[in-house]
C-alpha cells in the first residue's frame, strides 16, 4: 500500500515544548515538503528537501526544524520557538513534477 | 515575488451545471500548472496537471491552460454535490540550476454544488 504516512492524527502540545510530526513515504520519491495551512488559509511552505542530507527554508522556516537522514523520512519539529503553531500540518513528497500529500496533522496547544 | 491568485468564491453553481475556476500566475517561465481538491479538514488531492497550452480532458475535468495571458482554468461539467470542495491552483518554480523545484499555491476558491 504506497503512500504518504503522517502521524500522529492529532497532537497536543504544552507551552515551551518541543514536539515532533512524522512523515514517511514509500513512493521513492525524491523531494519532500512540509506546510502549514491554518483556517480558511492557503498552504504556506516550512522546509523543503530534495535530497538526503539537505534541505532548504520555505517561507515561514522560524521556529521549526527538520532533519532527512533518510529518502523515506522527513520529520518536522515544532519548537517552543514558534508562539502560534496551532494549524494543520501537511507532508507532501514529489515524483517528477507531481507532488502528493500525505493525511496531515493538526496541533493544537494545550 | 512569484504570485498565483485565484478567487476566493465562494462559487455556487446548480446540480448539473458547469463550474468554471480560474487562475492566474505572475512568472512568465512557468512550467507546470496543477489543480487540487480540498474538502474540508482533509489533506489535498491532486486532480489534473498540465503543461502544454490548450485544453486537457479528463473525464469530467478540462484544464486550460493560455501562457501567453499566463490563466490555467479548469472546467467541471456535470457538477455534483460531491464536487463542493476548495480547489487550489499551483504552479511549479524551478530554481536557476535546474532543481529546488517548489509549488507556489494560490489562496483557493471554494466551489459549492447545489442539489
Amino acid at each position: 500500500d504506497g503512500g504518504i504516512t503522517q502521524s500522529p492524527k492529532y497532537l497536543f502540545r504544552k507551552e515551551g515544548q518541543n514536539v515532533t510530526l512524522s512523515c514517511e513515504q514509500n513512493l521513492n520519491h525524491d523531494a519532500m515538503y512540509w506546510y502549514r495551512q491554518d483556517p480558511g488559509q492557503g498552504l504556506r511552505l516550512i522546509y523543503y528537501s530534495q535530497i538526503v542530507n539537505d534541505f532548504q527554508k520555505g517561507d515561514i522556516a522560524e521556529g521549526y526544524s527538520v532533519s532527512r537522514e533518510k529518502k523515506e523520512s522527513f520529520p518536522l519539529t515544532v519548537t517552543s520557538a514558534q508562539k502560534n503553531p496551532t494549524a494543520f500540518y501537511l507532508c507532501a513528497s514529489t515524483g517528477r513534477e507531481t507532488q502528493y500529500f500525505g493525511p496531515g496533522t493538526r496541533l493544537l496547544v494545550l | 515575488q512569484k504570485e498565483v491568485e485565484q478567487n476566493s468564491g465562494p462559487l455556487s453553481v446548480p446540480e448539473g451545471a458547469i463550474a468554471s475556476l480560474n487562475c492566474t500566475y505572475s512568472d512568465r517561465g512557468s512550467q507546470s500548472f496543477f489543480w487540487y481538491r480540498q474538502y474540508s479538514g482533509k489533506s489535498p488531492e491532486l486532480i489534473m496537471f498540465i503543461y502544454s497550452n490548450g485544453d486537457k480532458e479528463d473525464g469530467r475535468f478540462t484544464a486550460q491552460l493560455n501562457k501567453a495571458s499566463q490563466y490555467v482554468s479548469l472546467l467541471i461539467r456535470d457538477s455534483q454535490p460531491s464536487d463542493s470542495a476548495t480547489y487550489l491552483c499551483a504552479v511549479m518554480l524551478v530554481g536557476m540550476a535546474g532543481n529546488n523545484r517548489k509549488l507556489i499555491w494560490g489562496l483557493g476558491t471554494s466551489l459549492a454544488v447545489n442539489p
